[in-house]
């Protein structure tokens, strides 16, 4: 499986927009990103998906560079309640393996 | 409806003694995840089932771990003889499917295990 690589740790001031970046270099071409969120105490929480195209749904946006080898997640208003770590991880589309793996993500504080 | 619910939410046992965790997964959803998940650390994949196959055990970190899952609905997973490292959140998760959108996994509020 493709490693990602994520910053440890990262600041936003509520209601502007929050960029969480990952590094994914050795991403193969039939390998998806995914990303997913784990607020303190509770489960990992599903985000956003993509394979090339960069992807928006109501939670967040995804772009994905055209190498594929870097993503980006948007938050485009962050709240308090997107205080959590982020976790970016790479799966093949094609059979071989289902399982994560996560690394140690991003802790996202947002600040009022 | 209903999500993914794990029991128990707490478990306190010594250094030794066998545990058993539930995991309760979404109606439906043919795929069930067992992850580990250390103080201050990321996931660690332990085992998923999908339908009649053969499970994934590749994560499983010793024979004192093991799972079962009785069809497409609860699965447990026992460590015997624990152990103080065995200490952690573990999370359960299913997913309607393994591809595509469906592939998307939904998680339990996880069973903190701690070994004394």
């Amino acid at each position: 499986d493709a490693k990602t690589t994520q910053p440890p740790s990262m600041d936003c001031a509520e209601g502007r927009a929050a960029n969480l970046p990952c590094n994914h270099s050795t991403i193969s071409g039939n390998e998806y990103v995914y990303w997913y969120r784990q607020i303190h105490s509770q489960g990992p929480q599903y985000i956003i998906h993509g394979l090339k195209n960069n992807e928006t749904n109501e939670m967040a946006s995804l772009i994905i560079t055209e190498d594929r080898k870097s993503s980006t997640l948007i938050l485009p208003h962050a709240t308090l309640r997107d205080t959590a770590v982020y976790y970016c991880i790479v799966r093949p589309t094609t059979s071989g393996t289902y399982k994560y793996i996560f690394g140690t993500g991003t802790r996202l504080m947002v600040l009022a | 409806g209903a999500g993914v619910s794990q029991s128990p939410s707490n478990k306190v046992t010594e250094k030794g003694k066998d545990v058993e965790l539930r995991c309760d997964p979404i109606s439906g959803h043919t795929a069930l995840y067992w992850y580990r998940q250390r103080l201050g650390q990321g996931l660690e994949f332990l085992i998923y089932f999908q339908g009649n196959s053969a499970p994934d055990k590749s994560g499983l970190p010793s024979d004192r771990f093991s799972a079962e899952r009785t069809g497409e609905s609860v699965s447990t997973l026992t460590i015997q003889r624990t152990q103080q490292e065995d200490s952690a959140v573990y999370l359960c998760a299913s997913s309607l499917g393994l591809w595509g959108t469906s592939y998307e996994q939904y998680f339990g509020p996880g069973t903190r295990l701690t070994v004394t």
